[in-house]
């Protein structure tokens, strides 16, 4: 099975920040790479997939990169409203597996 | 609108039977592949089972296999996960979700229901 693991597990970080979140698979996935968003008590939504293309109705700010192993997720310029925990997930094979999750929140 | 509505959580004892049912609308759901994620309290989403369009294909992960059966009744727009052999680690808020086409332009998992809560407990 494919392994996720994304860094860092936590993020501080003050509006008009940008910031970036990296996801590793450990093995090539080319780029078979979701990105979700899951604010505190909501259900997970899809910002990104094919590891760059924007999902419809989401932010601008946002935008993914990357193939093989190697991905990031950044937030160009991060607003209050993105306060949630954001997961990578592969799908290039079953299971279609998740990182362990990067908790983003405002200092 | 597209709603994916999670039915059939609940209480139940270790070595019990679920059967979780999810109700489709607003799209066709014979022209998608289906997911079950979970999520246990406070943790993070791990990927469960899925399921081909027309129910040839079922794949699990390695700690629900041979417990779990994922099924569907395009007919009905419903999809299903049977739970055996519950045990407490499989405590979690189930969601069914709707899956893109894995193609090197699409992907994901993109409409998600609101979850059915599962609680495993002597």
């Amino acid at each position: 099975d494919i392994q996720m693991t994304q860094s860092p597990s936590s993020l501080y970080a003050s509006v008009g920040d940008r910031v970036t979140i990296t996801c590793r698979a450990s093995q090539g996935i080319r780029n078979y790479l979701a990105w979700y968003q899951q604010k505190p008590g909501k259900v997970p939504k899809l910002l990104i997939y094919a590891a760059s293309i924007l999902q419809s109705g989401v932010p601008s700010r946002f935008s993914g990169s990357g193939s093989g192993t190697d991905f990031t997720l950044t937030i160009g310029s991060l607003q209050p409203e993105d306060v949630a925990t954001y997961y990578c997930q592969h799908y290039s094979g079953a299971p279609d597996t998740f990182g362990q999750g990067t908790k983003l929140e405002i200092k | 609108e597209i709603q994916l509505v999670e039915s059939g959580g609940g209480l139940v004892q270790p070595g019990g039977s679920l059967r979780l049912s999810c109700a489709a609308s607003g799209f066709n759901l014979i022209s998608y592949w289906m997911t079950w994620v979970r999520q246990a309290p406070g943790k993070g989403l791990e990927w469960v089972a899925n399921i081909r369009e027309d129910g040839s294909e079922t794949n699990y992960v390695d700690s629900v296999r041979g417990r779990f059966t994922i099924s569907r009744d395009n007919a009905e727009n419903s999809l299903y996960l049977q739970m055996n052999g519950l045990r407490v680690e499989d405590t979690a808020v189930y969601y069914c979700v709707r899956t893109l086409l894995r193609t090197s332009s699409s992907g994901g998992l993109d409409k998600w229901g609101q979850g059915t809560l599962v609680s495993v407990s002597p």
